[in-house]
């Protein structure tokens, strides 16, 4: 079965910098993998994917993020990280065929603070 | 409009009451599938169903009960609710069972 890490539970930034959010995951072969944004009493919403082809995916609101096979990560990340940018991260991962099949694993989640 | 709607959006209840949560979509996905949010925001999915049949049913008890009576519309049922419930209920939905899958705005249930 698939299993996903995110080491760091909370992380402040400051308003205009660089942020990246790791995340590790754990799987026999190559999943798919997601980041989730879910703000305050809302639900969630997709950043970006991978599925396959092009390790460097983008996605909505300036973020991306990068698939490496050899260090199983999909860290995301954003260059100028805006006000808006607070909420809660989550990273996904999703098996292609197995027992897991069609099952969307999450982590924990990574919650963003950014200061003015 | 909506994608993937929800409701209610907040439920609160006593223990032992039965409730449902209905949850649709309009994206014209063949798969939807339930979750569950604890306290500690770790989401964990229960059920997932293709095309109105059982794809997926974790480990969760047997007083939950899903029902998709179209490809649209799957609702859940919880049958003599426990504290332990208390959570927010996410729907989603997905073309395929390994295809992105959107979210609703989430079900907080309260058990009193």
């Amino acid at each position: 079965a698939q299993s996903v890490t995110q080491p760091d539970i909370h992380i402040t930034v400051s308003e205009g910098a660089s942020l990246e959010l790791r995340c590790n995951y754990s799987y026999g072969a190559t999943p798919y993998l997601f980041w989730y944004v879910q703000s305050p009493g809302q639900g969630l919403q997709l950043l970006l994917k991978y599925f396959s082809g092009d390790t460097l995916v983008q996605g909505i609101k300036g973020f991306e993020a990068e698939f490496k096979r050899s260090q199983s990560s999909f860290n995301l990340r954003k260059p100028s990280v805006h006000w808006s940018d607070a909420a809660e991260y989550f990273c996904a991962v999703g098996a292609p065929g197995g027992t897991s099949y069609g099952k969307l694993t999450f982590g924990q989640g990574t919650i963003l603070t950014v200061h003015p | 409009d909506t994608a993937v709607s929800q409701t209610p959006k907040y439920l609160v209840t006593q223990m032992g009451n039965d409730k449902s949560i209905k949850c649709e979509q309009n994206l014209g996905h063949d798969t939807m599938y339930w979750y569950k949010q604890d306290s500690k925001k770790f989401l964990k999915i229960m059920f997932s169903y293709n095309n109105k049949e059982l794809i997926i049913n974790e480990t969760v008890p047997n007083r939950f009960s899903p029902k998709s009576p179209d490809k649209a519309h799957l609702n859940l049922h919880i049958n003599s609710l426990e504290l332990g419930d208390s959570a927010v209920y996410f729907c989603a939905s997905s073309r395929g069972l390994t295809d992105t899958q959107y979210f609703g705005p989430g079900t907080r249930l309260t058990v009193l």
